[in-house]
């Protein structure tokens, strides 16, 4: 099961900030943070990821609170190409092997960004 | 271009015809792995190679095969397709371990009629 919960659904307005949350309170301190998009049936698209610090790139940004029970991706200035499914995951820690590279997609956040 | 390129974008076939999905990086990534997509069930990892000749199953294996015979290509083969194997696949790649990207290619829609 995937160890994040995200909000549905959340509309933004075209030009605004999209600030996307998450919560993944059980996240162990190995666990990195990592979010993808998906644009309707195409390949989930790597966005960003981080361990503890904030991190930032030509995309996006990614704001980890200090305990890492949650965590918000922001969209800096959201355009009508960004409306996709957005996905938070917690990479799994575990044996050397399958555990460390598979990603568990959960449901996501569907964001709408209206002109 | 980095890319993952899976072959061919679209198939129709009829159960029971072999037929072997191709997967192709160009990163010199170890680590591979196929998934499915369904709707209500989100994807699911099907199998994952951690380098040349090491091949393990995932969560969703029955059915299918892989080989990873060179490190850049993992095939992703169904010996006798089913109706219930109707769905989009999708190849990933990475260099391995919890701090490298999962690199997605764009995906197959494979219809089993």
């Amino acid at each position: 099961d995937a160890k994040t919960t995200q909000p549905p659904s959340m509309d933004c307005a075209e030009g605004r900030a999209a600030n996307l949350p998450c919560n993944h309170s059980t996240i162990s301190g190995n666990e990195y943070v990592y979010w993808y998009r998906q644009i309707h049936s195409q390949g989930p698209q790597y966005i960003i990821h981080g361990l503890k610090n904030n991190e930032t790139n030509e995309m996006a940004s990614l704001i980890i609170t200090e305990d890492r029970k949650s965590s918000t991706l922001i969209l800096p200035h959201a355009t009508l190409r960004d409306t996709a499914v957005y996905y938070c995951i917690v990479r799994v820690a575990g044996d050397y092997g399958g555990s460390q590279g598979n990603l568990i997609f959960g449901k996501g956040t569907k964001l709408s960004v209206k002109p | 271009e980095a890319q993952v390129t899976q072959n061919p974008r679209y198939l129709i076939t009829v159960t029971g015809k072999k037929l072997t999905v191709t997967c192709s990086q160009n990163m010199n990534h170890e680590y591979m792995s196929w998934y499915r997509q369904d709707p209500g069930l989100g994807l699911r990892q099907i199998y994952y190679s951690m380098n040349v000749e090491v091949t393990d199953k995932g969560d969703v294996p029955e059915g299918y095969k892989v080989s990873r015979k060179e490190k850049r290509n993992f095939p992703l083969i169904l010996e006798s397709p089913s109706p219930n194997q109707t769905s989009l696949y999708f190849c990933a790649s990475s260099f391995g371990g919890l701090n490298s990207p999962l690199h997605f290619g764009n995906g197959t829609r494979l219809t089993v009629t």
